[in-house]
């Protein structure tokens, strides 16, 4: 247990819809990131929030956004769905000092149909 | 970030050292390597970081060479639940806040009985 929670693990949902999937960091880390890793893609970085702020956008789709809440959790936003967005949605949270390993939650399974 | 290049897939038997390489010929001087795994769909997980030493934790080994031109990832006794993709990153080591993890395709490691 990586001390990393995610919700929901598992979203089915249709074409054009919105989701949100949410993120608990571990206690104390300030840094949140979001990966995807999709079966074609692999695994790719999307945004990274350090303490309520955006800090670096990977290749997040303009449809996708998120947000980090003064609680630190942090909330991934995907809009306009398609099917290709069916994916695992990773977060991570980072300690605040060397050596910055990043600690993964379980992840959110989402299938766009 | 500088590219790695790792071997797709390797067998271990249960009990032996799996040793998994990484090349990353084009490693600048304030670049560490990093490894992570992820087992069956997990989130990743962090192994061990080095920058040119010879570094070791109580999951891995690794072994810089004295280029940096290339690394090898030590498992001593390996055992059925190590497999996983391994995956072998350059980055560098953030001043502050932190920052993501590219991941490559890594390699495939297969331990059987």
């Amino acid at each position: 247990d990586s001390g990393v929670t995610q919700t929901p693990k598992h979203l089915i949902t249709a074409t054009g819809q919105r989701v949100t999937l949410r993120c608990s960091p571990r206690s104390g880390d300030l840094s949140v990131y979001w990966y995807q890793q999709s079966l074609d893609q692999g695994l790719q970085f999307l945004i990274h929030y350090y303490n309520g702020e955006e800090r670096a956008k990977g290749n997040i789709l303009e449809r996708f956004s998120a947000q980090q809440f003064p609680d630190l959790h942090s909330e991934l936003n995907l809009s306009s769905l398609e099917l290709g967005d069916s994916a695992l949605y990773f977060c991570a949270s980072s300690v605040a000092g060397p050596p910055w390993e990043q600690y993964f939650g379980p992840g959110t399974r989402l299938t766009v149909t | 970030d500088a590219k790695t290049t790792q071997p797709t897939s390797m067998d271990c038997a249960e009990g032996r050292a799996a040793n998994l390489p990484c090349n990353h010929s084009t490693i600048s001087g304030n670049e560490y390597v990093y490894w992570y795994r992820q087992i069956h769909s997990q989130g990743p997980q962090y192994i061990i970081h080095g920058l040119k030493n010879n570094e070791t934790n109580e999951m891995a080994s690794l072994i810089i060479t004295e280029d940096r031109k290339s690394s090898t990832l030590i498992l001593p006794h390996a055992t059925l639940r190590d497999t996983a993709v391994y995956y072998c990153i350059v980055r560098v080591h953030p001043v502050q806040a932190g920052t993501a993890l590219i991941f490559g395709k890594g390699t495939t490691l297969s331990v059987s009985s």
